[in-house]
């Protein structure tokens, strides 16, 4: 099977910059994904790692090194409505099924 | 487009009630999934359907059935609530089971939550 660890909280001042630190275990990784979900409400994509290194979308990133099976989700500039849950999630080939993290619930103050 | 709908939104059950939870997509997607989601704990795969007329267990299956109605439908059914069945369900879609190990997101829908007592 596979396992995820992620912080359970994490906490950061607007206009910071915050990590989420996502580590694995699992046999045949293929690759990693980060999902947010404010409030309980629908999870959203935000971003997904197959190859190292780093991903750019806006003010988040996400960066995978596949040699110390960890990733990270970056925030920039942090903003109010960016606080909510964010969860690591990892697909294996063979089972295009992603296994979810816990989840990492950031905490923005003002 | 809605996207992912699900029905209802709330529902409280007694123990050893039954219900059908209700899931519909219409972006054309293949793929479908349940989900539930406890506190403190990520998304865990009840079932899922790879695509019209194909249903498989996902990480906690016992205790629910599915049907793949057609390509837009995934209902999900409690057959006899149980008080660990208390939980929020979500149901997914993607457009392709076999692109979604390379990257391809997962829609999700609003949730459905449930209490039995």
């Amino acid at each position: 099977g596979q396992s995820l660890e992620q912080p359970s909280e994490v906490t950061a001042v607007e206009g910071a910059i915050v990590q989420i630190n996502c580590t694995y275990q699992t046999s045949g990784f293929y690759g990693l994904s980060w999902y947010q979900q404010h409030d309980g409400g629908a999870p959203t994509f935000l971003s997904y790692n197959a190859l190292d290194g780093l991903e750019e979308t806006g003010r988040f990133s996400s960066f995978l090194s596949r040699s110390d099976s960890y990733g990270y989700l970056l925030l920039q500039e942090l903003q109010m409505k960016d606080s909510a849950s964010y969860f690591c999630a990892v697909t294996v080939g063979g089972s295009y099924i992603p296994t979810f993290g816990r989840g990492t619930s950031l905490i923005v103050h003002p | 487009n809605a996207g992912v709908t699900q029905t209802p939104k709330f529902q409280v059950l007694k123990t050893g009630q039954s219900m059908t939870l209700q899931c519909a997509q219409d972006m054309n997607h293949n793929s479908m999934y349940w989900y539930r989601q406890d506190p403190g704990m990520g998304l865990r795969l009840i079932y899922y359907s790879a695509s019209e007329g194909t249903t498989d267990k996902g990480e906690v299956p016992n205790g629910y059935n599915v049907s793949r109605l057609n390509k837009r439908e995934f209902s999900l059914r409690l057959e006899s609530a149980a008080p660990s069945q208390t939980s929020v369900y979500f149901c997914a879609s993607s457009a392709s089971s076999s692109m979604l190990s390379r990257g391809e997101t997962q829609y999700f829908g609003p949730g459905t939550r449930l209490l039995v007592l």
